[in-house]
């Protein structure tokens, strides 16, 4: 079965760039778009890159996806660091199936 | 401007059923897949179906059989038809917007609550 792996938890400062990483295992993360939530506690999840790098109207470009195929994993990288963006943030991506795949969340803390 | 509107949640006993709806505007709704999400309290988030433009459905495997996504194309409205529930499906469920061809892209409604309890 296709899985998605994320760090639990990281942190940084204000003004800092974080990277979140989402390793993917039983497929190729490459296979299928990957996308990246952000939820701030008692909110609806919003999208802030879909098909791998793609970022939707409204989102700061602050925000960037990438994928490795070599490490079978996908980023998301933060750069400018602002408290506003401390939140939970999920990847997401689908099997060969069409079913759906979530990571297990990474909470950032901006500190 | 896209809106995804749910409703339909409440209070079930195990066993019980529901129906939760979906209203899309602000968006060709024939022409995306649509799916729903859950998160149980506390946890991370769950994909459970998603609904392709033709028909075509998919499930994760703790609901095959017991929950069913359709959708109206001349209502702009996603349903999950929701029999037998657990204790287990208690969760704030989600619709979602995909792309044109695959299950999540850019747009989440806001959220419907279902507990199941006796």
């Amino acid at each position: 079965n296709f899985m998605l792996t994320q760090p639990h938890s990281v942190s940084e400062s204000p003004g800092k760039t974080v990277t979140i990483s989402c390793t993917g295992s039983g497929g190729s993360i490459a296979s299928n778009y990957v996308q990246w939530f952000q939820q701030r506690p008692g909110s609806a999840p919003t999208t802030v890159i879909y098909e791998d790098n793609q970022r939707p109207s409204g989102v700061p470009d602050r925000f960037s996806g990438s994928i490795d195929s070599s490490s079978n994993s996908a980023s998301l990288t933060i750069s400018g660091l602002k408290t506003e963006d401390e939140a939970d943030y999920y990847c997401q991506s689908f099997d060969n199936n069409n079913e759906g795949v979530f990571g297990g969340g990474t909470k950032l803390t901006v500190l | 401007e896209v809106q995804l509107l749910g409703s339909g949640g409440g209070l079930v006993q195990p066993g019980g059923s529901l129906r939760l709806s979906c209203e899309a505007s602000g968006f060709s709704f024939s022409d995306y897949v649509m799916t729903w999400v859950r998160q149980a309290p506390g946890k991370g988030l769950e994909w459970v179906s998603s609904i392709r433009v033709p028909g075509t459905t998919t499930y994760a495997d703790s609901v095959k059989g017991r929950l069913t996504i359709s959708r109206d194309n001349s209502k702009n409205t996603l349903y999950l038809q929701m029999n037998s529930l657990r204790a287990e499906d208690t969760a704030v469920y989600y619709c979602a917007k995909g792309g044109r061809s695959y299950g999540l892209k850019d747009f989440w409604g806001q959220g419907i609550l279902v507990t199941v309890s006796s």
